[in-house]
C-alpha cells in the first residue's frame, strides 16, 4: 500500500530554536493533514492542506502543501517546552476515508 | 461536549478470547474510523463508516469486524484475539469525508 517517509525520526532541539520536518510520499496526495501527539494521548489536528502549494499557519506553526503534491513540510518557530511530541504527517489521495498516517517525526526540546 | 470516548483506557486478553472496543462521539460526525498504532509505524486504518449501517475494510482488516448501528457508536469487535493486535488502538470521527480527524484517547490492548 502507500506509504509517507517523515524526517528526521527524531530530534533534539534547544528551547527557542526554529524546528523543520517534512514528509514524502511517492503517491500524489489531495490532502495533507499533520497532528500532534502526547503521551497517552490521541493525535490532535495541527493544521489541514488542501491545495499544491497551499502555506498555513497555526500559531508558531506552519505548514506547506508541496507543489509536486507529493511532500508536505511543518515548521515550529521559536520551540518551547510543550512542543515536545511526536509529530504525525498523514495524506489522502481521493475524497474518502483513506488517508494514510507517516510513521512520525519525534520532537525534544530542550531547557 | 466529550469529543470522542473510547473504553476501556487498558486491556489485557488471552489469546482467543474476544472482545469489544468501544467508541462514541457525540458532535453527530458522519465519519468514524478504527486505526491501530505500533511502535514506529505510525497508525494504520483498520475499518471506517461513512455513517449509520455502512462500513468498509482499512489496511488492516483481518481479524477484527466493526458496525454502525447508530451515528454515535462505532464498537470494533477483535473476534479471536492474537498476540499480534496488541496495539494501541484509536476511534476518530470527523465532519467530512476530507477533514481532519477528532482522535479519542486511545485503548492500549496487550494480548498475552
Amino acid at each position: 500500500g502507500q506509504q509517507l517517509n517523515q524526517s528526521p525520526q527524531s530530534m533534539f532541539i534547544q528551547e527557542g530554536e526554529d524546528v523543520s520536518m517534512n514528509c514524502t510520499s511517492s503517491s500524489i496526495f489531495n490532502t495533507w493533514l499533520w497532528y500532534k501527539q502526547e503521551p497517552g494521548e490521541g493525535p490532535v489536528l495541527l493544521i489541514a492542506l488542501y491545495k499544491a502549494g497551499e502555506l498555513t499557519s497555526n500559531g508558531r506553526l506552519t505548514a506547506q502543501f508541496g507543489i509536486t503534491r507529493k511532500d508536505s513540510f511543518l515548521n515550529i518557530s521559536a520551540s518551547i517546552p510543550s512542543d515536545v511530541g511526536i509529530y504525525f504527517c498523514a495524506g489522502s489521495n481521493n475524497y474518502g476515508q483513506n488517508f494514510v498516517f507517516g510513521p512520525g517525526t519525534r520532537l525534544s526540546v530542550l531547557p | 461536549n466529550a469529543g470522542v470516548t473510547q473504553t476501556p483506557k487498558f486491556q489485557v486478553l488471552k489469546t482467543g478470547q474476544s472482545m469489544t472496543l468501544q467508541c462514541a462521539q457525540d458532535m453527530n460526525h458522519e465519519y468514524m474510523s478504527w486505526y491501530r498504532q505500533d511502535p514506529g509505524m505510525g497508525l494504520r486504518l483498520i475499518h471506517y463508516s461513512v455513517g449509520a449501517g455502512i462500513t468498509d475494510q482499512g489496511e488492516v482488516p483481518n481479524g477484527y469486524n466493526v458496525s454502525r448501528s447508530t451515528t454515535e457508536d462505532f464498537p470494533l469487535r477483535l473476534l479471536s484475539a492474537a498476540p499480534s493486535q496488541t496495539s494501541v488502538y484509536f476511534c476518530a470521527s470527523s465532519y467530512d469525508e476530507n477533514a481532519g480527524y477528532t482522535f479519542g484517547s486511545g485503548t492500549r490492548l496487550t494480548v498475552v
